[in-house]
């Protein structure tokens, strides 16, 4: 079994829909969870994440953690076809302060949203 | 800042031919990391640095591979003999304290 299991896809949605992105895990070390976008033929970029349980919101973006079923989502509102990426959510263990340890990410979810 | 750069963006070779790729970290971050991309396996962490020294091999896959960081600026990358598996994007990421990540734009790798 996969550290982080992540459903690939592909999800092709319309746009303004309200997508969601989800990931598991195993390693109840994890406290730092990442969400990473990646365009086409581009390197992944974080695009946000959260410490430990509960919710963190950016914009039209929302990330969300559930440590007690080791359950990982990522919502995006009011979708637009500039969303169409590869999201990859990326757990990863304290290393004390600030620092995190070595990311495990998932296979990555492609996203179309057409307009 | 120029952000994380990498050469060749494209490398295509035969295989048991040697390859080197190559990274330059963003000024001021001290911790380098070698990612390899695959759709069958997706990002793998392959070896990260900190501070120039190397902290975990562990995703390297086979002694064919290997990493060497011998200053703040540079990193490679190096397969030798090379072999149709290889073939994958490679990526190498950059990061201050082992904060957040800063990926390059990676090396496409293509061993016939």
């Amino acid at each position: 079994q996969k550290e982080v299991e992540q459903d690939p896809g592909p999800l092709s949605v319309p746009e303004g829909a309200i997508v969601s992105l989800n990931c598991t895990y195993s390693n109840s070390a994890f406290q730092y969870f990442m969400w990473y976008r990646q365009y086409s033929r581009k390197g992944p970029e974080l695009l946000m994440y959260t410490y430990s349980s509960g919710n963190k919101e950016d914009g039209r973006f929302t990330a969300q953690v559930d440590k007690s079923s080791k359950y990982i989502s990522l919502f995006i509102r009011d979708s637009q076809p500039s969303d169409s990426a590869t999201y990859l959510c990326a757990p990863a263990t304290n290393a004390g302060g600030t620092s995190y340890g070595k990311l495990t990410f998932g296979q990555g979810t492609i996203l179309t949203v057409h307009p | 800042d120029a952000g994380v750069i990498q050469s060749p963006r494209h490398e295509v070779t035969e295989m048991g031919q040697e390859v080197t790729l190559r990274c330059k970290p963003i000024s001021g971050h001290n911790s380098l990391f070698w990612y390899r991309q695959t759709m069958m396996r997706g990002l793998e962490l392959l070896i990260y640095f900190n501070n120039n020294v190397p902290i975990d091999d562990s995703g390297m896959p086979e002694d064919r591979f290997s990493a060497k960081m011998p200053n703040a600026s540079f990193s490679t990358l190096k397969i030798q003999p090379s072999e149709p598996r290889d073939s994958a994007v490679y990526f190498c990421a950059s990061s201050y304290l082992r904060g957040e990540q800063y990926f390059g734009p990676g090396t496409r790798l293509t061993v016939t």
